[in-house]
């Protein structure tokens, strides 16, 4: 399967808002409500910030926001801070015979 | 509280098979799938496979599925992963994830466990 389609960098000074896009097709994004949001700060193991498209693990801050348009979903971070600069990645659910499919990371850098 | 703990880091041969352990704890073991992602050194993350240590039914990648197994020891609370005819480019850190079935999403991760593929 193919990966999730992601920009390579966003960039944003401190209290801007970013959004990273994700995009796929009608048979991952678009085709289930299962898309998840991970942050990889340097270093560090994935961290679990968004599922289900728009839900929030508890503890996770809600700067953090997804959404889904069609085959796309994304991620938007409000208030940016210099502790969000990291690495992030959406997951979709694809389907029972080849079910997860992975972006291919944005890195995000605060200004 | 939900613990994942791997196995240590790894030095292999090509050809050679590797076996990295993912120990669960915190949880009802049998209620939640465990997967693994790799990911090599600079890159983004990649998908390998998944098992229902309930049912013990696997899905593994497509890129990988000739070469892997995933196994689980329900006794012990513990799945396993193997990797065989390793390659360079099978250098990586591996990382076992629970899988929620409700939230179809990974949400807790063990360390990871850094596989090195060299002569």
């Amino acid at each position: 399967q193919s990966a999730l389609t992601q920009p390579a960098s966003v960039s944003g000074s401190p209290g801007q808002s970013i959004t990273i896009s994700c995009t796929g097709t009608s048979s991952d994004v678009g085709g289930f409500n299962s898309v998840s949001w991970y942050q990889q700060l340097p270093g560090k193991t994935p961290k679990l910030i968004i599922f289900a498209v728009d839900d929030r693990p508890s503890g996770v801050s809600s700067r953090f926001s997804g959404s889904k348009s069609g085959n796309t979903a994304s991620l938007t971070i409000s208030g940016l801070q210099a502790e969000d600069e990291a690495d992030y990645y959406c997951l979709s659910f694809a389907g029972s015979s080849a079910p997860w499919v992975i972006g291919g990371g944005t890195k995000v850098t605060v200004l | 509280q939900v613990h994942l703990v791997q196995s240590g880091g790894e030095v292999k041969k090509p050809g050679a098979s590797v076996e990295v352990s993912c120990k669960a704890s915190g949880y009802s073991f049998m209620k939640y799938g465990i997967t693994w992602v790799r990911q090599a050194p600079g890159q983004g993350l990649e998908w390998m496979g998944w098992i229902n240590p309930y049912n013990r039914n696997t899905l593994y990648a497509h890129k990988v599925h000739h070469r892997v197994i995933m196994t689980t020891d329900t006794d012990r609370n513990t799945v396993y992963m193997e990797l065989r005819g390793l390659r360079s480019d099978d250098t990586a850190v591996y990382y076992c994830a629970r899988y929620d079935f409700d939230g179809r999403t990974f949400d807790y991760w063990g360390q990871g466990t850094p596989v090195t593929v060299s002569s």
